[in-house]
């Protein structure tokens, strides 16, 4: 079935710096989704990519939907405390369905 | 959180007793989903609904049940919870206008099972 390969599974790093993150899959995907979950909370949506090649920014937040539509990445510039969570990259199953298959998550932690 | 509501949001209950949980949303979506979520596994699709009476199974389905009569309430049963079952629970919906295969999360419900 379809799967998505998430890396790193986590990352330590200190306020400030860059972080970057993707997700890989063996198949096709027409929709790209970044969902962030703070602790204790559901996972809230970043950002949405519908197109081979596009590349979304939401503030300090860019994501970019690969040319081969089998991958994606999230990138954080200058990272904050606030940043901690984990990060889900999600995709629909095959066929249109609205059913999503997602990423096993990529937590992050920062150090002020 | 989209005007989804999740209640309870904590629960413990004992081994073998029945246990609802319960999802309302305010935003007349039409999909409604039941994910579990549990360390090392992410998120995980119990059941969902594409409408009012219209229901299937996800990819972890045995030992709950779901019914939906009405569009704004998906409700999850656990009809003899086990210690398996301990893990948090998220409600989601999609469907809305401009908002392709986008899904909103409720809070969430913390089940322990004892």
């Amino acid at each position: 079935g379809q799967q998505l390969n998430q890396s790193p599974q986590s990352m330590f790093i200190q306020e400030g710096e860059d972080v970057s993150m993707n997700c890989t899959s063996s198949s096709i995907f027409n929709t790209w989704l970044w969902y962030k979950q703070d602790p204790g909370e559901g996972p809230v949506l970043l950002i949405a990519l519908y197109k081979a090649g596009e590349l979304t920014s939401n503030g300090r937040l860019t994501a970019q939907f690969g040319i081969t539509r089998k991958d994606s990445f999230l990138n954080i510039s200058a990272s904050i405390p606030s940043d901690v969570g984990i990060y889900f990259c999600a995709g629909p199953f095959w066929g249109g369905s609205e059913k999503l298959v997602f990423g096993k998550g990529t937590k992050l932690t920062v150090n002020p | 959180d989209a005007g989804i509501t999740q209640s309870p949001r904590h629960k413990v209950t004992e081994t073998g007793t029945p246990v609802t949980l319960r999802c309302h949303q305010t935003e007349n979506h039409r999909y409604m989903y039941w994910y579990r979520q549990d360390p090392g596994h992410g998120l995980r699709l119990i059941h969902y609904s594409y409408g009012v009476k219209d229901t299937d199974k996800g990819e972890v389905s045995d030992g709950y049940s779901v019914s939906r009569s009405k569009t704004e309430d998906f409700l999850l049963t656990l009809e003899s919870a086990t210690s398996s079952q301990t893990s948090v629970y998220f409600c989601a919906i999609s469907g809305g206008t401009g908002t392709k295969n986008i899904q909103y999360f409720g809070a969430g419900t913390r089940l322990s099972v004892l």
